[in-house]
Order: C-alpha cells, then sequence, then structure tokens
C-alpha cells in the first residue's frame, strides 16, 4: 500500500527544473506532498484531491492523475533552500484513513 | 498558535525500560497522529485519534506501544519494555479533519 516515489535521488543545479513521481497501486482519495529538511519535521506542501486537478505554491505545482493513480510534483528555477526530502502521502478510500508516505526522494541543489 | 508540540526531544533509555512520550497539537486541529521514522524512510503510521477516540492502529505496532489521548487534547505514546529496534524518531502531527498534516519536531529515542 506504500506509495513508489520516483527517482530516488536528484542533484540538480540551481535554476534547474525537478520532476518528483508518486504512484499508488490503490485508488487515492487524496495525495499530501511533504518537503524535510535534515534533522527537522516534515512541512506540509500540498495536497490534491481525487477529481484530478493542479495547484501551485510559488515555483513548486503538482498534479494529480486520478486514472493512473499518480501524483506529479514540478519544481521550478530551483534555489538552495529547496534542497531536502520530499514525501508524497496518500490517503485512500473515503478519506478518513491516515496518510501512508513513501520513501522519499532526496534533491540537493548546488550553486 | 505555538504548532505542534513533543516533549522530551530526545530520550536515551536502557533495553527493558518503558518510555512514555508526549505531544500537545494544535488546538484547532481534532486529529492527531503518531509516526515513526528511521533513517533515509518515510514516516511510518503507529496510530491516530479524532477528538479523543482512537480510530486506527497499525497492524505492525507491537503490542507495546499503546497511547491515549484523554479529553481529546494532548496525547501520550507508551512503550513498554523497550527493545533496540525501537531506536527512532517518533513524530507526532495534527490535522483538522482531512487537510495537511502538521508536524511537531520530533522525539528521538536511543535504546541501549
Amino acid at each position: 500500500q506504500q506509495p513508489v516515489q520516483s527517482p530516488q535521488a536528484v542533484i540538480l543545479r540551481e535554476g534547474e527544473d525537478a520532476v518528483i513521481n508518486c504512484s499508488s497501486s490503490k485508488a487515492l482519495y487524496s495525495v499530501h506532498w511533504y518537503r524535510q529538511k535534515h534533522g527537522e519535521a516534515p512541512v506540509f506542501l500540498m495536497i490534491l484531491l481525487k477529481g484530478g486537478e493542479q495547484k501551485g505554491h510559488d515555483k513548486i505545482s503538482a498534479s494529480f492523475n486520478e486514472k493512473k493513480q499518480q501524483s506529479s510534483l514540478y519544481l521550478t528555477a530551483s534555489q538552495l533552500s529547496y534542497s531536502g526530502t520530499y514525501f508524497c502521502g496518500t490517503v485512500v478510500g473515503s478519506g478518513n484513513t491516515p496518510l501512508v508516505f513513501g520513501k522519499g526522494t532526496r534533491l540537493s541543489v548546488i550553486a | 498558535d505555538t504548532g505542534v508540540s513533543q516533549d522530551p526531544r530526545h530520550k536515551i533509555t536502557k533495553r527493558g525500560q518503558n518510555v512514555t512520550f508526549r505531544c500537545d497539537p494544535i488546538s484547532e486541529h481534532n486529529r492527531l497522529y503518531w509516526y515513526r521514522q528511521t533513517l533515509g524512510q518515510g514516516p511510518e503510521f503507529l496510530t491516530y485519534f479524532q477528538n479523543e477516540a482512537q480510530l486506527e492502529k497499525s497492524r505492525l505496532l507491537s503490542d507495546r506501544f499503546s497511547a491515549e489521548r484523554p479529553k481529546g487534547s494532548f496525547s501520550t505514546l507508551e512503550i513498554q519494555r523497550t527493545e533496540q529496534g525501537d531506536s527512532a524518531m517518533y513524530l507526532c502531527a495534527s490535522s483538522f479533519d482531512i487537510n495537511g498534516y502538521t508536524f511537531g519536531s520530533g522525539t528521538r529515542l536511543t535504546v541501549v
């Protein structure tokens, strides 16, 4: 039931773009995205609900493809502050179950 | 609003001892979650409450783990007869219904 994230790790230079994918074998109610910096707690970025939608958050946006049970996180014109581990969390069923997190994607942005 | 508070931040205990962690969620949030995270892994679900009711507990969770949320406010997570495999970061999070989670800074447990 754990969602699968790809890639496991990515290194970017400042200004480059990246895409992080999250896929599930089960029908999803929603997908959450979080960023965790080393030694800190995960921080909520955005939530996408079934029905297929796209959301934006500054230069970070995400989409949710309900047919494929996949979500993608887009980071454009990356900044050093984007470095960290990105986790997707998925909710199945009616939405009243807790998040199940993927293993994470480690993003490193270098100057 | 001071966010989600967890206490203690660090705990070192000898194998076989009992430990208890506390979590104070955001006051407006009705849901409270406990997760465990080890190095290089995503948070692993342990249990969650809606108000004072414990609605779900991970099947992977040993009977040595118990959690309470009296009166729907703060929560405690107790681990009895700790084992070295219990060493991890224990994260508490809260949310209002199905909205995004706010995590606390965690309690790092080391069992020696």
